[in-house]
Protein backbone atom coordinates (compact mmCIF):
# COMPACT_ATOMS: atom_id res chain seq x y z
CA UNK A 1 0.00 0.00 0.00
CA UNK A 2 1.14 3.38 -0.63
CA UNK A 3 1.50 5.77 2.39
CA UNK A 4 3.58 7.76 4.52
CA UNK A 5 5.45 5.79 7.50
CA UNK A 6 7.03 7.31 10.48
CA UNK A 7 8.92 5.49 13.06
CA UNK A 8 8.64 4.93 16.27
CA UNK A 9 5.13 5.66 17.35
CA UNK A 10 6.90 6.37 20.94
CA UNK A 11 10.53 7.71 21.57
CA UNK A 12 12.36 8.95 25.05
CA UNK A 13 15.24 11.29 25.00
CA UNK A 14 17.50 11.75 27.75
CA UNK A 15 18.66 15.44 28.26
CA UNK A 16 21.56 16.10 25.98
CA UNK A 17 20.83 13.71 23.56
CA UNK A 18 20.48 14.13 19.99
CA UNK A 19 17.13 11.47 18.35
CA UNK A 20 16.44 10.91 14.44
CA UNK A 21 12.60 10.22 13.96
CA UNK A 22 12.66 8.52 10.45
CA UNK A 23 9.86 9.48 7.89
CA UNK A 24 9.67 6.94 4.57
CA UNK A 25 7.04 7.67 1.81
CA UNK A 26 6.21 5.81 -1.20
CA UNK A 27 3.72 7.79 -2.90
CA UNK A 28 5.93 9.42 -5.28
CA UNK A 29 6.13 13.09 -3.90
CA UNK A 30 8.20 15.66 -4.21
CA UNK A 31 8.15 17.51 -1.02
CA UNK A 32 8.10 16.36 2.02
CA UNK A 33 7.25 18.66 5.27
CA UNK A 34 8.12 17.97 9.23
CA UNK A 35 5.78 19.94 11.79
CA UNK A 36 5.64 19.93 15.72
CA UNK A 37 1.96 20.01 17.57
CA UNK A 38 1.90 20.76 21.03
CA UNK A 39 -1.15 19.90 23.45
CA UNK A 40 -4.51 22.02 22.26
CA UNK A 41 -2.45 23.49 19.49
CA UNK A 42 -2.15 23.37 15.65
CA UNK A 43 0.68 22.40 13.26
CA UNK A 44 3.71 24.15 13.79
CA UNK A 45 6.11 24.10 10.72
CA UNK A 46 9.70 22.80 11.31
CA UNK A 47 11.26 22.22 7.54
CA UNK A 48 10.50 21.32 4.39
CA UNK A 49 12.00 19.84 1.45
CA UNK A 50 10.49 20.46 -2.19
CA UNK A 51 13.45 18.03 -3.91
CA UNK A 52 16.39 16.09 -2.93
CA UNK A 53 19.48 17.44 -1.72
CA UNK A 54 17.35 20.54 -0.82
CA UNK A 55 15.79 21.61 2.22
CA UNK A 56 14.19 24.94 3.75
CA UNK A 57 13.77 25.88 7.44
CA UNK A 58 9.93 26.21 8.60
CA UNK A 59 9.03 28.91 11.18
CA UNK A 60 10.70 26.61 14.34
CA UNK A 61 13.52 25.30 12.83
CA UNK A 62 16.02 25.97 16.13
CA UNK A 63 17.44 23.20 17.67
CA UNK A 64 16.29 20.90 14.50
CA UNK A 65 18.04 19.68 11.49
CA UNK A 66 17.35 17.09 8.02
CA UNK A 67 18.50 15.67 5.32
CA UNK A 68 17.04 15.04 2.19
CA UNK A 69 19.37 12.35 0.26
CA UNK A 70 16.55 10.49 -0.91
CA UNK A 71 12.98 11.32 -2.34
CA UNK A 72 11.56 8.68 -0.13
CA UNK A 73 12.74 9.86 3.03
CA UNK A 74 13.19 12.47 5.34
CA UNK A 75 14.42 12.09 8.90
CA UNK A 76 14.22 14.61 11.61
CA UNK A 77 17.25 15.10 14.19
CA UNK A 78 16.36 17.00 17.24
CA UNK A 79 19.38 18.12 18.63
CA UNK A 80 20.08 18.57 22.50
CA UNK A 81 19.93 22.38 21.66
CA UNK A 82 16.21 21.77 21.32
CA UNK A 83 15.27 23.13 24.69
CA UNK A 84 11.72 21.69 24.93
CA UNK A 85 11.51 18.62 22.80
CA UNK A 86 8.75 16.97 24.08
CA UNK A 87 5.90 17.12 21.93
CA UNK A 88 3.72 15.30 18.42
CA UNK A 89 6.02 15.36 15.62
CA UNK A 90 4.40 14.51 12.31
CA UNK A 91 5.75 14.27 8.64
CA UNK A 92 3.78 15.06 5.66
CA UNK A 93 4.01 14.24 1.93
CA UNK A 94 2.51 16.48 -0.88
CA UNK A 95 3.02 15.99 -4.63
CA UNK A 96 4.47 19.61 -4.75
CA UNK A 97 4.49 22.55 -2.10
CA UNK A 98 1.16 24.24 -0.88
CA UNK A 99 -1.44 21.33 -2.08
CA UNK A 100 -3.10 18.47 -0.50
CA UNK A 101 -0.64 16.55 2.55
CA UNK A 102 -0.82 13.48 3.37
CA UNK A 103 0.61 12.85 7.05
CA UNK A 104 1.74 9.85 8.94
CA UNK A 105 0.86 8.70 12.07
CA UNK A 106 3.22 10.79 14.34
CA UNK A 107 6.04 10.01 16.86
CA UNK A 108 5.82 11.17 20.65
CA UNK A 109 8.67 12.40 21.65
CA UNK A 110 9.05 12.45 25.44
CA UNK A 111 12.16 13.92 27.28
CA UNK A 112 13.02 12.04 30.26
CA UNK B 1 1.60 35.04 13.87
CA UNK B 2 -0.81 32.34 12.49
CA UNK B 3 -3.17 33.96 9.71
CA UNK B 4 -5.61 30.75 10.01
CA UNK B 5 -7.15 30.75 13.03
CA UNK B 6 -10.48 29.19 14.44
CA UNK B 7 -13.61 30.77 16.26
CA UNK B 8 -14.38 28.37 18.44
CA UNK B 9 -11.80 25.56 20.15
CA UNK B 10 -14.74 23.15 21.03
CA UNK B 11 -17.51 21.67 19.72
CA UNK B 12 -20.02 20.06 20.97
CA UNK B 13 -23.55 18.54 19.34
CA UNK B 14 -26.26 15.52 19.61
CA UNK B 15 -25.59 12.66 17.32
CA UNK B 16 -27.37 12.93 14.56
CA UNK B 17 -27.64 16.61 14.37
CA UNK B 18 -25.59 18.62 11.60
CA UNK B 19 -22.11 20.22 12.59
CA UNK B 20 -20.61 23.23 11.60
CA UNK B 21 -17.01 24.48 12.34
CA UNK B 22 -15.96 27.75 11.60
CA UNK B 23 -12.72 29.25 10.55
CA UNK B 24 -11.15 32.53 9.61
CA UNK B 25 -8.20 33.45 7.46
CA UNK B 26 -6.21 36.82 6.71
CA UNK B 27 -4.71 36.52 3.57
CA UNK B 28 -6.45 37.85 0.85
CA UNK B 29 -4.28 35.73 -1.84
CA UNK B 30 -4.59 32.24 -0.16
CA UNK B 31 -6.24 30.08 -3.45
CA UNK B 32 -6.19 26.73 -1.64
CA UNK B 33 -7.56 25.89 1.24
CA UNK B 34 -8.19 22.03 3.35
CA UNK B 35 -10.00 20.86 6.04
CA UNK B 36 -8.01 18.38 7.78
CA UNK B 37 -9.89 15.50 10.49
CA UNK B 38 -7.28 14.46 13.30
CA UNK B 39 -8.26 11.77 15.79
CA UNK B 40 -6.39 11.34 19.20
CA UNK B 41 -2.86 9.80 18.65
CA UNK B 42 -3.04 10.06 15.15
CA UNK B 43 -2.00 12.24 12.09
CA UNK B 44 -4.06 14.21 10.48
CA UNK B 45 -6.38 12.98 7.48
CA UNK B 46 -7.77 15.21 4.34
CA UNK B 47 -11.95 15.64 4.44
CA UNK B 48 -12.35 18.02 1.51
CA UNK B 49 -10.97 21.26 0.02
CA UNK B 50 -11.53 24.01 -2.21
CA UNK B 51 -10.58 26.16 -4.28
CA UNK B 52 -10.50 30.11 -4.03
CA UNK B 53 -12.88 30.22 -7.72
CA UNK B 54 -15.55 28.35 -6.06
CA UNK B 55 -18.15 29.22 -3.14
CA UNK B 56 -18.79 25.86 -1.96
CA UNK B 57 -18.10 22.10 -2.45
CA UNK B 58 -19.81 19.02 -1.38
CA UNK B 59 -18.61 15.65 -0.15
CA UNK B 60 -19.67 12.45 1.58
CA UNK B 61 -21.83 14.36 4.53
CA UNK B 62 -19.34 17.37 4.37
CA UNK B 63 -19.73 20.29 3.02
CA UNK B 64 -17.09 23.46 2.55
CA UNK B 65 -18.39 26.75 2.00
CA UNK B 66 -15.93 29.83 1.21
CA UNK B 67 -16.76 33.20 1.79
CA UNK B 68 -14.21 35.24 0.61
CA UNK B 69 -15.48 38.29 1.11
CA UNK B 70 -15.05 38.32 4.99
CA UNK B 71 -12.23 35.42 4.77
CA UNK B 72 -14.27 32.79 6.52
CA UNK B 73 -14.05 29.10 5.76
CA UNK B 74 -17.11 26.36 7.22
CA UNK B 75 -17.27 22.97 7.22
CA UNK B 76 -20.06 21.37 7.48
CA UNK B 77 -20.82 18.12 8.97
CA UNK B 78 -24.58 16.37 8.18
CA UNK B 79 -25.95 14.00 10.59
CA UNK B 80 -23.33 14.19 13.12
CA UNK B 81 -22.13 10.27 14.26
CA UNK B 82 -20.03 9.43 17.00
CA UNK B 83 -16.92 8.79 14.61
CA UNK B 84 -17.27 11.97 13.86
CA UNK B 85 -15.23 13.21 17.32
CA UNK B 86 -11.90 14.57 16.48
CA UNK B 87 -10.25 17.51 16.24
CA UNK B 88 -10.76 19.99 13.08
CA UNK B 89 -8.29 21.75 11.14
CA UNK B 90 -8.65 23.99 8.28
CA UNK B 91 -5.36 24.59 6.44
CA UNK B 92 -4.82 27.53 3.60
CA UNK B 93 -2.03 27.83 0.82
CA UNK B 94 -0.97 31.70 1.11
CA UNK B 95 -0.24 31.67 -2.47
CA UNK B 96 3.32 30.65 -2.31
CA UNK B 97 4.82 26.83 -2.64
CA UNK B 98 5.92 26.97 0.41
CA UNK B 99 3.49 25.09 2.49
CA UNK B 100 0.20 25.08 3.81
CA UNK B 101 -0.34 27.02 7.09
CA UNK B 102 -3.06 25.56 10.01
CA UNK B 103 -5.46 26.85 12.29
CA UNK B 104 -4.96 25.83 16.08
CA UNK B 105 -7.51 23.33 15.50
CA UNK B 106 -11.62 22.68 17.26
CA UNK B 107 -12.37 19.97 18.95
CA UNK B 108 -15.36 18.49 17.96
CA UNK B 109 -17.27 16.11 20.36
CA UNK B 110 -20.15 14.37 19.95
CA UNK B 111 -23.01 13.38 22.32
CA UNK B 112 -24.84 9.91 22.94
Amino acid sequence: DGGITQSPKYLFRKEGQNVTLSCEQNLNHDAMYWYRQDPGQGLRLIYYSQIVNDFQKGDIAEGYSVSREKKESFPLTVTSAQKNPTAFYLCASSIQGATEAFFGQGTRLTVV
Amino acid sequence: GESVGLHLPTLSVQEGDNSIINCAYSNSASDYFIWYKQESGKGPQFIIDIRSNMDKRQGQRVTVLLNKTVKHLSLQIAATQPGDSAVYFCAENQGSARQLTFGSGTQLTVLP
